[in-house]
C-alpha cells in the first residue's frame, strides 16, 4: 500500500508568516510522530499522537508550534510567526501501534517515515 | 536522559568491501530497542536493522549486521559487500521498550557513508 506522504515537499516562507505542514500516515496506523531535522540540532522528536490525542508534546520547541490530528489519520503541524531558526526538514512517521509494549511484537511499533518537508524561512 | 553518539561524521568504503559504523548510547533503562536507519538524498528514512536489548544474538539482515555489546552500550553496524546504493546518511536510534513508552526515537548525529566504485 501507499507509504507515509507529506506535503508540501518544500516550503519557503518569510519570517513572521505562519506555515502548515501536512502528514498522511499509512492507512490503519494509529500512532503518528513528528520529528525535526536541522543542521544544528540533528534529528529531534517533536510530538506523538495516539489516535487523535497527543500524550507527548514534550519536543515542541515553543508555543509557536502546534499540531493536531483529525479522524485518526491526517496530521497538521503549524508553526506561527516563523523564525529563521525554524528552518529544517520536518519528518513525519507512523506506526501500526503506538508505544513499545510487548503485545504485537516489535514490528508493530516500527516507524515508517515520510519524505519530509524542507522548510526555509527567509 | 538517553543519548546516542555516533563518533564518525563521515566514512568511506570501496565497493564490495566491508565497513563498520560506530554507535554508543547512554541509558539507565534495562529494556530498550536499537535501530539503524538509512537516509539517502531523497530524505526518506529507511529502517535497515533493529535489535531488542533483551536478545543476546546480534541481528542480521542480508548484508547488514550489528555488533551489540550491552554492557559497553555499543551498537555498531557492519555493511558487507558494500554497494553504490548503500551511500547515504546512517542514523543510530534508540527507544525505551514497554509500559508507558511512546516509542519516540532518540537519534545519533548521523554518519555520512560514501561508497567508491
Amino acid at each position: 500500500g501507499a507509504g507515509v506522504s507529506q506535503s508540501p515537499s518544500n516550503k519557503v516562507t518569510e519570517k513572521g508568516k505562519d506555515v502548515e505542514l501536512r502528514c498522511d500516515p499509512i492507512s490503519g496506523h494509529t500512532a503518528l510522530y513528528w520529528y525535526r531535522q536541522s543542521l544544528g540540532q540533528g534529528l529531534e522528536f517533536l510530538i506523538y499522537f495516539q489516535g487523535n490525542s497527543a500524550p507527548d508534546k514534550s519536543g515542541l520547541p515553543s508555543d509557536r508550534f502546534s499540531a493536531e490530528r483529525t479522524g485518526g489519520s491526517v496530521s497538521t503541524l503549524t508553526i506561527q510567526r516563523t523564525q529563521q531558526e525554524d528552518s529544517a526538514v520536518y519528518l513525519c512517521a507512523s506506526s501500526l501501534i503506538g508505544g513499545t509494549g510487548l503485545a504485537g511484537g516489535l514490528s508493530s511499533y516500527e516507524q515508517y517515515f515520510g519524505p519530509g518537508t524542507r522548510l526555509t524561512v527567509t | 536522559a538517553q543519548t546516542v553518539t555516533q563518533s564518525q561524521p563521515e566514512m568511506s568504503v570501496q565497493e564490495a568491501e566491508t565497513v563498520t559504523l560506530s554507535c554508543t548510547y547512554d541509558t539507565s533503562e534495562s529494556d530498550y530497542y536499537l535501530f539503524w536507519y538509512k537516509q539517502p538524498p531523497s530524505r526518506q528514512m529507511i529502517l535497515v536493522i533493529r535489535q531488542e536489548a533483551y536478545k543476546q544474538q546480534n541481528a542480521t539482515e542480508n548484508r547488514f549486521s550489528v555488533n551489540f555489546q550491552k554492557a559497553a552500550k555499543s551498537f555498531s553496524l557492519k555493511i558487507s559487500d558494500s554497494q553504490l546504493g548503500d551511500a547515504a546518511m546512517y542514523f543510530c536510534a534508540y527507544c525505551v521498550a514497554g509500559g508507558t513508552s511512546y516509542g519516540k526515537l532518540t537519534f545519533g548525529q548521523g554518519t555520512i557513508l560514501t561508497v567508491h566504485p
